[in-house]
């Protein structure tokens, strides 16, 4: 039972076009993340959600729009992919956004813009 | 800013070492350090959350320590088996939602 889930786990796309990753948790957590693996393995936080509110846009184009319908699901939406947008997408959760509770992450989900 | 750095980015040996990862930060107002385990082509696994209250945790042969005041956590792997060969990533919380993370190191190790 997949605590945070992410779909798709691969996504191959064009340049220009539109695309969404979703992702979805069933522990009960508060505070949802999407972060970004670049091509090095560097991770950087994008977005922090805490009750579906944004807390957190670290410097992102925004062509990314995270939607957070409710406190279990945070999707990404990223319009006009360019090239550079190629990378691991990491979702993860936590209970809270004060420290006190490990994050959980997901798969990862594999975007190449061609 | 918060910075996080991990030492040394890639690390080999023979199984059954006990070996040492280093993580330093730049600024000690952290809320905790955690530290990940990511396995090629998957997701992170958390393996332990010091809180900032805290100097040490451990879960089997894993131990990982604290020092906010010099900036520095350490993660012990005692008995290295190869199925330990990984990337281990060290994240700082600051506070505001905001978890930095650093490099990674990746270790192998040798059966």
């Amino acid at each position: 039972d997949t605590a945070v889930s992410q779909t798709p786990k691969y996504l191959v796309t064009q340049m220009g076009n539109d695309k969404s990753i979703k992702c979805e948790q069933n522990l009960g957590h508060d505070t949802m993340y999407w972060y970004k693996q670049d091509s090095k393995k560097f991770l950087k936080i994008m977005f922090s959600y805490n009750n579906k509110e944004l807390i957190i846009n670290e410097t992102v184009p925004n062509r990314f729009s995270p939607k957070s319908p409710d406190k279990a699901h945070l999707n990404l939406h990223i319009n006009s992919l360019e090239l550079g947008d190629s990378a691991v997408y990491f979702c993860a959760s936590s209970q809270d956004g004060a420290g006190f509770t490990e994050a959980f992450f997901g798969q990862g989900t594999r975007l190449t813009v061609v | 800013k918060q910075e996080v750095t991990q030492i040394p980015a890639a690390l080999s040996v023979p199984e059954g070492e006990n070996l040492v990862l280093n993580c330093s930060f730049t600024d000690s107002a952290i809320y905790n350090l955690q530290w990940f385990r990511q396995d090629p082509g998957k997701g992170l696994t958390s393996l332990l959350l010091i809180q900032s209250s805290q100097r040490e945790q451990t879960s089997g042969r894993l131990n990982a320590s604290l020092d906010k005041s010099s900036g520095r956590s350490t993660l012990y792997i005692a008995a290295s088996q190869p199925g330990d060969s990984a990337t281990y990533l060290c994240a700082a919380e600051t506070g505001g939602f905001k978890t930095i993370f650093g490099a990674g190191t990746r270790l192998f190790v040798k059966a």
